[in-house]
């Protein structure tokens, strides 16, 4: 149970173009969904918290307008990097919470998206 | 501000040969303190929760251990599959989880 799935796996892009990110609670619906970005051998940070049908929390230093985050439903959340440029090249990595798992606060991550901008 | 700090940053061990991660903490309302297991390019796999000092759990040849400042990832004799990079983190009263830097492990033959 608790599986997370994140599409595309890896992408490719030009600078100046938008990127959509679909995060996936697949045997669980998630009213909280969070998105992270890793980048290389350094920890996660927390980007912002996503809530199903209401307006994403974002993390201190993170640009709303930068990283639109959607939570549409109880098992998708998107993440969209506008006019990406080669900063915001890295690993990102969405997670969801499972609200009848045994543990409220434990997160189940994706595999991850590696977007690489040129 | 919840704080992670975990040592050593690398450690590698021969096949059989048990040790143990360490990871310190601050929190402020420990909801929960958390360890997760992460391969290369993939996303962090769930391992174990801890609330309390005192708590332990198992997994295979992995074992977890509370303290109110420190947990303890226990590996009793590691497998060349073991290697990988730990994480652990906590959940304070926010809510949301803050990561150490993880120790990357390497198991060999």
């Amino acid at each position: 149970g608790a599986v997370v799935s994140q599409h595309p796996s890896r992408v490719i892009c030009k600078s100046g173009t938008s990127v959509k990110i679909e995060c996936r609670s697949l045997d669980f619906q998630a009213t909280t969904m969070f998105w992270y970005r890793q980048f290389p051998k350094k920890s996660l940070m927390l980007m912002a918290t996503s809530n199903e049908g209401s307006k994403a929390t974002y993390e201190q230093g993170v640009e709303k307008d930068k990283f639109l985050i959607n939570h549409a439903s109880l098992t998708l959340s998107t993440l969209t990097v506008t006019s990406a440029h080669p900063e915001d090249s890295s690993f990102y990595i969405c997670s969801a919470r499972d609200p009848w798992a045994g543990s409220p606060d434990t997160q189940y991550f994706g595999p991850g998206t590696r977007l690489t901008v040129l | 501000e919840d704080q992670v700090t975990q040592s050593p940053e690398a450690l590698r061990l021969q096949e059989g040969e048990s040790s143990s991660l360490n990871c310190s903490y601050t929190v402020s309302g420990l909801r929960g303190l958390f360890w997760y297991r992460q391969d290369p390019g993939k996303g962090p796999e769930f391992l174990f929760t801890l609330y309390s000092a005192g708590e332990e759990k198992e997994k295979e040849r992995l074992k977890a251990t509370l303290t109110k400042k420190e947990s303890f990832l226990h590996i009793t004799a590691p497998k060349p599959e073991d290697s990988a990079t730990y994480l652990c983190a906590v959940s304070g009263t926010a809510s949301k989880l803050t990561f150490g830097t993880g120790t990357r492990l390497q198991v060999t033959l």
